[in-house]
């Protein structure tokens, strides 16, 4: 079935430092992909999305490509804030109206 | 605004003791779902409904029941039968449409604990 992978954490920066978070899927046909953010106590939070190949999300100054060639939704910013400590989460959501979570990786600035 | 209403943010709950949780939108979402967040683990799927008096299981479905009697409404009941409840719990919506990839939208959440 369909599956997200998303690099282990805790990922520790010091402020304006580049962050990188890893995202792999697995998935038939076409899904659409999604980063969503979680602060502590609270629910999740769509960050960004990309419905088709080659289709960059952004929002708050985060990034993601959706690169089908290698089933990859990475998520960047150019220079992190304490303000963007927390969890973030990839995910995917298929024809089948529900929706694939990776594990979290949590980010401290 | 719409949004999506969860309560209460903390509940309690007893040996043998039944307990629901409320979940409430307003944002004319057909689907609706329920996820369950353990400590550094994502979520996982408890129940979705994507129209009025029909839902299905989802992964983790053993101990929990649904009802969607009205659109705007999609409580969780965690019976005495789940052995261990401990866990944050997330209800999110989203419009339904052929070829799903809609993005899902969260309430904050209800932390359940034993007693």
């Amino acid at each position: 079935g369909d599956s997200v992978t998303q690099m282990e954490g805790p990922v520790t920066l010091s402020e304006e430092a580049f962050l990188t978070i890893n995202c792999t899927y697995t998935a038939t046909g076409y899904p659409s992909l999604f980063w969503y953010v979680q602060y502590p106590g609270e629910g999740l939070q769509l960050l960004l999305k990309a419905t088709k190949a080659d289709d960059k999300g952004s929002n708050k100054g985060f990034e993601a490509t959706y690169r089908k060639e290698t089933t990859s939704f990475h998520l960047e910013k150019g220079s992190v804030q304490v303000s963007d400590s927390a969890v973030y989460f990839c995910a995917l959501s298929g024809g089948r109206n529900d929706m694939r979570f990776g594990a979290g990786t949590r980010l401290t600035v | 605004d719409g949004g999506i209403t969860q309560s209460p943010k903390y509940l309690f709950r007893k040996e043998g003791q039944n307990v629901t949780l409320s979940c409430e939108q307003n944002l004319n979402h057909d689907a609706m779902y329920w996820y369950r967040q353990d400590p550094g683990q994502g979520l996982r799927l408890i129940y979705y409904s994507q129209i009025v008096n029909d839902f299905q299981k989802g992964d983790i479905a053993e101990g929990y029941s649904v009802s969607r009697e009205k659109k705007e409404s999609f409580p969780l009941t965690v019976t005495s039968a789940q052995k261990n409840p401990t866990a944050f719990y997330l209800c999110a919506s989203s419009n339904y449409r052929v070829g799903g990839n809609q993005p899902q939208h969260f309430g904050d959440g209800t932390r359940l604990s034993i007693l």
